[in-house]
């Protein structure tokens, strides 16, 4: 079946650290991926897009890879600070589908 | 703020209700989404409109009835809902479908079925 996984235990790290963020896909083959952050009772807003092309992409404190032979793509925040505290979730397309396929996210807590 | 908006914020409705979700977008996008997103469980796809074609539909009870009378704005038509169907509705818009397009959420209605 089709998963997309991502660590359903909450990742509590200190200011400044960097933090990493796994989100790992079984059965589907896309050709992007897409990160996203979601604060308690709001939408997602997005974060980051890689192609499969792509080993990494990076905006500001944000590093996203993908490795489409692992079906894994990682996602770190350096320098992190109290304010990144939040939940992120991961992304992508199935071939042949019109819409976002979520991951169920990680909950990020940067203590300060 | 992403240029999605929705109301309303919270709605509370009975079992035997009618209630419609509003959400509107003046990004001049072609795709707009309905997903639902319960407690510890990944945001789930309900509708995709395209160029206000309904496109998709994953597999979601008739009582959840989606419209689009045009590219700004998207219904959610609710009646006799049942308590399970208590979640975040978010609507999101795209500029088209497909997976090299970012999508734009709202801030998303909190429903509670009573």
């Amino acid at each position: 079946s089709q998963k997309i996984e991502q660590n359903s235990e909450a990742l509590n790290i200190q200011e400044g650290k960097t933090a990493t963020l796994t989100c790992n896909y079984t059965n589907y083959s896309p050709a992007y991926l897409q990160w996203y952050r979601q604060d308690p009772g709001r939408g997602p807003v997005f974060l980051l897009l890689i192609r499969e092309n792509e080993k990494e992409k990076r905006k500001e404190r944000l590093k996203v890879t993908f490795d489409t032979t692992l079906k894994q793509s990682l996602f770190h925040i350096t320098a992190s600070q109290p304010a990144d505290s939040a939940t992120y979730l991961c992304a992508l397309v199935d071939t042949g589908r019109r819409a976002l396929t979520f991951g169920s996210g990680t909950r990020l807590q940067v203590q300060p | 703020e992403t240029g999605v908006t929705q109301t309303p914020r919270h709605l509370v409705m009975g079992m035997t209700n009618k209630k419609s979700l509003k959400c509107e977008q003046h990004l001049g996008h072609n795709a707009m989404y309905w997903y639902k997103q319960s407690a510890k469980k990944p945001l789930e796809l309900m509708f995709v409109y395209s160029l206000e074609e309904r496109v998709e539909n994953n597999s979601v009870p008739s009582r959840f009835s989606p419209e689009c009378p045009n590219s700004s704005h998207l219904f959610l038509h609710l009646h006799t809902l049942q308590p399970e169907d208590s979640a975040l509705y978010l609507c999101a818009s795209s500029q088209d479908i497909g997976e090299n397009t970012e999508a734009f959420f709202g801030q998303g209605t909190r429903l509670t079925v009573v």
